[in-house]
């Protein structure tokens, strides 16, 4: 069985700029997870999709956002982007959507660098 | 909102020392998860504890969740430099009526051999 994939695995980017990460979860998985981690911090909680809808949300602004499309992969976007976007973004899925209840699989991620 | 602290943020132990991270909460927590992270990898899952003071082992590692479902710990016996890595936990965190993971900032296990 596949796991999480994500593309790209690496990005440089400069500041302004727009940004489009991509991730398919693990078939039969309806939920997915995006998480932000800087070097040297834990994980910060993005956003989570299920079913084609936003279940949540976490503490970052507007200029991240994302979708889920009906085969369940996820898009993340990033405008205006700045240097303190430069990160791993990691993407997890897991089965059923019951949130907090649910091992999450996590994929190998997206290493952003903004210049 | 609710969040889940993790000590230490650091250990550096003799290869064959114990090492043990703990986890608390200011909330009663349904359940807890912990993660491992290798270095320049990504986290992987290795537990959920559900029921109160439940103990879960997977060889050399041992997990707690408290009695009143707050605090938990991973407790790993004899370390080798297979467990190098940052060990995080996980906890429900509400919002929006939906329940989220909440990862604490993770323990980063350092062996030397």
């Amino acid at each position: 069985e596949a796991g999480v994939t994500q593309s790209p695995t690496h990005l440089i980017k400069t500041r302004g700029q727009q940004v489009t990460l991509r991730c398919s979860p693990i078939s039969g998985h309806t939920s997915v997870y995006w998480y932000q981690q800087a070097l040297g911090l834990g994980l910060q909680f993005l956003l989570w999709y299920d079913e084609g809808e936003e279940r949540n949300r976490g503490n970052f602004p507007p200029r991240f956002s994302g979708r889920q499309f009906p085969n369940y992969s996820s898009e993340l976007n990033v405008n205006a982007l700045e240097l303190e976007d430069s990160a791993l973004y990691l993407c997890a899925s897991s089965l059923e959507g019951q949130g907090a209840w649910e091992t999450q699989y996590f994929g190998p991620g997206t290493r952003l660098l903004v210049l | 909102g609710q969040q889940v602290m993790q000590i230490p943020q650091y250990q550096h132990v003799q290869e064959g020392e114990d090492f043990t991270t703990y986890c608390n909460s200011s909330t009663t927590l349904s359940n807890i998860q912990w993660y491992k992270q290798r270095p320049g990898g990504h986290p992987v899952f290795l537990i959920q504890l559900v029921k109160s003071g439940e103990v879960k082992k997977q060889k050399r590692l041992t997990f707690q969740f408290g009695e009143a479902k707050k605090n938990s710990s991973l407790h790993i016996t004899a370390t080798q430099t297979t467990d190098v890595g940052t060990y995080f936990c996980a906890g429900p965190e509400s919002g929006a009526g939906s329940y989220q993971l909440t990862f604490g900032k993770g323990t980063k296990l350092s062996v030397i051999p």
